[in-house]
């Protein structure tokens, strides 16, 4: 079985600071990590994704993401935060075992850039 | 279209009622995934086609759950004798394939509330 944990319900962060939104996982053999946004009344939008490679992805928007083994983590970042990053964001893993993206997603983490 | 569609936006149902739930694809991908968001949770699994067979149904949560593809690319989900912890938004996906190597593209989704 796969999960992923997001232990913080919502993080708050001032304009222009660095944020960070944390995510750990678990699945059996080899990870393959997404991290996705979610504005109001608006579909999931893809940030970025880790399969293999340099453990620090970049992504969308100034987002990016460093991935840790040992740890189990993939917490996701951005070095100065923007009032429009203001949204919901999900962490999610597959193991791939079946061949395709079939994706378990955390409960999400709200984030507010406060002006 | 540019992107994945989902219709109806909303839809409003009295229990024991039968709904379908349609999702228009990106012409040319052949993976799509249906996923349920409840309130206050990530998006869960439901069922993935690859093409016009499901591939993995394992998500769906009971048998008054089916969803179809006929053509390959539209696809509905039906639901039989709603009941009221249906309620949710029902999100679809696609991508160019199932591999991890393509993006999944989400729908708005249609927010189902069984009354």
């Amino acid at each position: 079985a796969q999960s992923v944990a997001q232990p913080e319900d919502q993080v708050n962060v001032a304009e222009g600071n660095p944020l960070t939104v944390k995510c750990t996982y678990s699945v059996s053999g080899n990870p393959y990590l997404f991290w996705y946004v979610q504005y109001p009344n608006r579909g999931l939008q893809f940030l970025l994704k880790y399969i293999t490679g340099d453990n620090l992805v970049k992504g969308s928007y100034g987002f990016e993401a460093e991935f840790n083994k040992s740890q189990t983590s993939f917490h996701l970042k951005k070095p100065s935060a923007l009032v429009s990053d203001s949204a919901l964001y999900f962490c999610a893993v597959s193991d791939y075992s079946g061949g395709y993206q079939k994706v378990t997603f955390g409960i999400g983490t709200k984030l507010q850039v406060i002006p | 279209g540019a992107g994945v569609s989902q219709t109806p936006s909303n839809k409003v149902t009295e229990k024991g009622k039968y709904v379908e739930l349609r999702c228009d694809p990106i012409s040319g991908h052949t993976a799509l995934y249906w996923y349920r968001q409840s309130l206050g949770q990530g998006p869960e699994f439901l069922i993935y086609f690859q093409g016009t067979g499901a591939a993995d149904d394992s998500g769906l949560p009971n048998d008054r759950f089916f969803a179809v593809r006929p053509e390959g690319s539209v696809s509905t989900l039906k639901i039989q004798r709603t009941e009221r912890g249906d309620s949710a938004v029902y999100l679809c996906a696609s991508s160019a394939t199932g591999t991890m190597n393509t993006e999944a593209f989400f729908g708005q989704g249609t927010r189902l509330t069984v009354v």
